[in-house]
């Protein structure tokens, strides 16, 4: 069983916003854990989004957003597009280990 | 900015295989690499990391049986494999990590992948 939780699938309208959150089976996740956020189009290689919990990467729009909320982290698209849809996997470090989610596929509809 | 994975292919339970993963147009020597995996269908693993001073960390499922390496003269993380098994059949990832020892924080530049099956 995943230890770091996400929604399966969310979908979202275009123009709209979606939260993905991302949680641990027991507990909860703090800046303590450097949560990070990547996307993966099927059959492309991930890419970074989001950092240390709040910080976008390089290149990245600003209409993605990390935060806490409550007691799991979250990624959060304001005015999705189309482009928007794919998969994303957010990352926890434990300890020396970078522990992934299993992933939210999103769909823009 | 380039990472160039190679060597995957098939393999049968309990061979073996190198892959590596060949950078240019950054100062390799002074960050961290990774090697990140994705089964068939599945989500992302973490297997393992090399920091810029050598030091190395294993995800559990793959400690002992994986060995990472570096050599900064060619530019090249390596991952040696053995002991192969059919949940070890994956793409294969490498990854630059923003920073030089083994930390938090992003993996800010990722291969295309090599693709790695264990099966008889």
């Amino acid at each position: 069983q995943t230890v770091v939780t996400q929604e399966p699938t969310l979908s979202v309208s275009p123009g709209g916003t979606v939260t993905l959150t991302c949680g641990l089976r027991s507990g909860s996740v703090s800046t303590n854990y450097y949560p990070s956020w990547y996307q993966q189009i099927p059959g492309q290689a991930p890419r970074n989004l989001i950092y240390n919990t709040y910080t976008r990467s390089s290149g990245v729009p600003d209409r993605f957003s990390g935060s806490i909320l409550g007691d799991k982290a979250a990624l959060t698209i304001t005015g999705a597009q189309a482009d928007d849809e794919s998969d994303y996997f957010c990352v926890l470090y434990m300890n020396t280990f970078e522990v992934f989610g299993g992933g939210t596929k999103l769909t823009v509809l | 900015v380039q990472l160039l994975e190679s060597g995957g292919g098939l393999v049968q339970p309990g061979g073996s295989l190198r892959l590596s993963c060949a950078a240019s147009a950054f100062s390799f020597s002074s960050y961290a690499m990774t090697w990140v995996r994705q089964a068939p269908g599945r989500g992302l693993e973490w297997v393992s990391a090399i920091s810029g001073g050598s030091g190395t960390f294993y995800a559990d499922s793959v400690r002992g049986r994986f060995t990472i390496s570096r050599d900064n003269s060619r530019n090249t993380v390596y991952l040696e494999m053995n002991s192969l098994r059919g949940e070890d059949t994956a793409v294969y990832y490498c990854a630059k990590k923003a920073r030089y020892s083994w930390g938090p924080g992003s993996m800010d530049v990722w291969g295309q992948g090599t693709t790695v099956t264990v099966s008889s």
